[in-house]
This record gives structure tokens, C-alpha cells and sequence, in this order.
């Protein structure tokens, strides 16, 4: 069965701390990995990784795939407050006609002023 | 640009009841699919669509019909409401290339079922 699990599923820092959220995944047909940031309403698209080793960056977030490893990571440098939301990691795969998203728990993050 | 607009916001069905939640986007997106979360599962695919015309099941489909008759609206339709399918849902789409693309989500619509 297709799972992704992400660690730790909750997280409270401080102002200025750096983050690394994790998501594991166990996939058949691993297309490629996204993750999404969800505050109050509809998740938000932050990045999508399909090859190993290639930092993507944002500003103060960026995020890494290792396909031999099967896990990616989410760093956030210099946290502020309007970072606290729920992160999502989802993985697509080759399934069906179009391949699905199947999404971790999240990681609900604090960030304390 | 809407987006993806979903409707209604808020509903509360009693037991039995049926209704439909409606999910509109303006992108031309091929693909489209509903999500329902709740607290500690994450979001599960409900069902999902690759085209007018075309439906599947996801992981969760029990209780519920979609249909596809144009490229822009998938309705969800729970057929006879349970506690159990008090929710948020999701609508998302997204256009179809062979990697993927990312998902475009609507603002959820938040079901309470008594």
C-alpha cells in the first residue's frame, strides 16, 4: 500500500529558529514529490521535486528530494511568526490514467514570537 | 482569475439527507479531483476526473457520486448523509503533463452531518 509519512506531526519554535520538516514515502511509480503549505483555507503550492539532489529554493524555505533514500526535506531558515500553518507532503504516482496525489498527515507548525 | 471556486462554504445535513457540493475552475484544467480532510487522517482522494466525460474512485469513494459533463464543473454527490461524512472537502485541479503538476484547491467547504 502507498503511504507518505511525515515527522514530527507537530513542532513548536521560536522567531528566528531554523526548521527541517520530514516526509518519507513508500510509492509505486513515484512520479514526483510536492509540498504544500495549508493555513486556514485551501492548501498552497510551495514546491515540486521529481530528481534527487536538486535544492529548491523560495526565499527562506527550500526543499530537497533523495529518490534513493525515498524521503524529502522542508527547511525553513529564520522562522517568523506567519509561518505557522499546517505542511503538507504529497507524493504522485503513475496510477490509473493520471496518477494521484497521496498526501502525508502534515506537520503543524508553531512559530512563537 | 477565480481559480477554483467551491460552494457552498458551511453546510449542516442531518442524517439521510442528500445534497450536492459544487466545484467550478476556470484554468481548463484536464484534471480534477476531491479531497476530504480531517483532523490526523490528512487529505484522502475521494474521486477524481481526467477529462469531461471520464470518472475514477480514489481511496474513500463510499457515499458519494461524481460526474464530469464539462470541462469546468465536477459536483460531488452524497447520496444519503452519516456522521461519518462530516468533513472538510476539497475540491483541486490541475492541468495534465507527464511529472505531474501541482494541484490548484479550492477553499473547502466545512459539512457537518447530525
Amino acid at each position: 500500500e502507498d503511504k507518505v509519512v511525515q515527522s514530527p506531526l507537530s513542532l513548536v519554535v521560536h522567531e528566528g529558529d531554523t526548521v527541517t520538516l520530514n516526509c518519507s514515502y513508500e510509492v509505486t511509480n513515484f512520479r514526483s514529490l510536492l509540498w504544500y503549505k495549508q493555513e486556514k483555507k485551501a492548501p498552497t503550492f510551495l514546491f515540486m521535486l521529481t530528481s534527487s539532489g536538486i535544492e529548491k529554493k523560495s526565499g527562506r524555505l527550500s526543499s530537497i528530494l533523495d529518490k534513493k533514500e525515498l524521503f524529502s526535506i522542508l527547511n525553513i531558515t529564520a522562522t517568523q511568526t506567519g509561518d505557522s500553518a499546517i505542511y503538507l507532503c504529497a507524493v504522485l504516482n503513475y496510477g490509473g490514467s493520471q496518477g494521484n496525489l497521496i498526501f502525508g498527515k502534515g506537520t503543524k507548525l508553531s512559530v512563537k514570537p | 482569475n477565480a481559480g477554483v471556486t467551491q460552494t457552498p462554504k458551511f453546510q449542516v445535513l442531518k442524517t439521510g439527507q442528500s445534497m450536492t457540493l459544487q466545484c467550478a475552475q476556470d484554468m481548463n484544467h484536464e484534471y480534477m479531483s476531491w479531497y476530504r480532510q480531517d483532523p490526523g487522517m490528512g487529505l484522502r482522494l475521494i474521486h477524481y476526473s481526467v477529462g469531461a466525460g471520464i470518472t475514477d474512485q480514489g481511496e474513500v469513494p463510499n457515499g458519494y457520486n461524481v460526474s464530469r459533463s464539462t470541462t469546468e464543473d465536477f459536483p460531488l454527490r452524497l447520496l444519503s448523509a452519516a456522521p461519518s461524512q462530516t468533513s472538510v472537502y476539497f475540491c483541486a485541479s490541475s492541468r495534465w503533463t507527464p511529472e505531474g503538476a501541482p494541484l490548484h484547491f479550492g477553499n473547502g467547504t466545512r459539512l457537518t452531518v447530525t
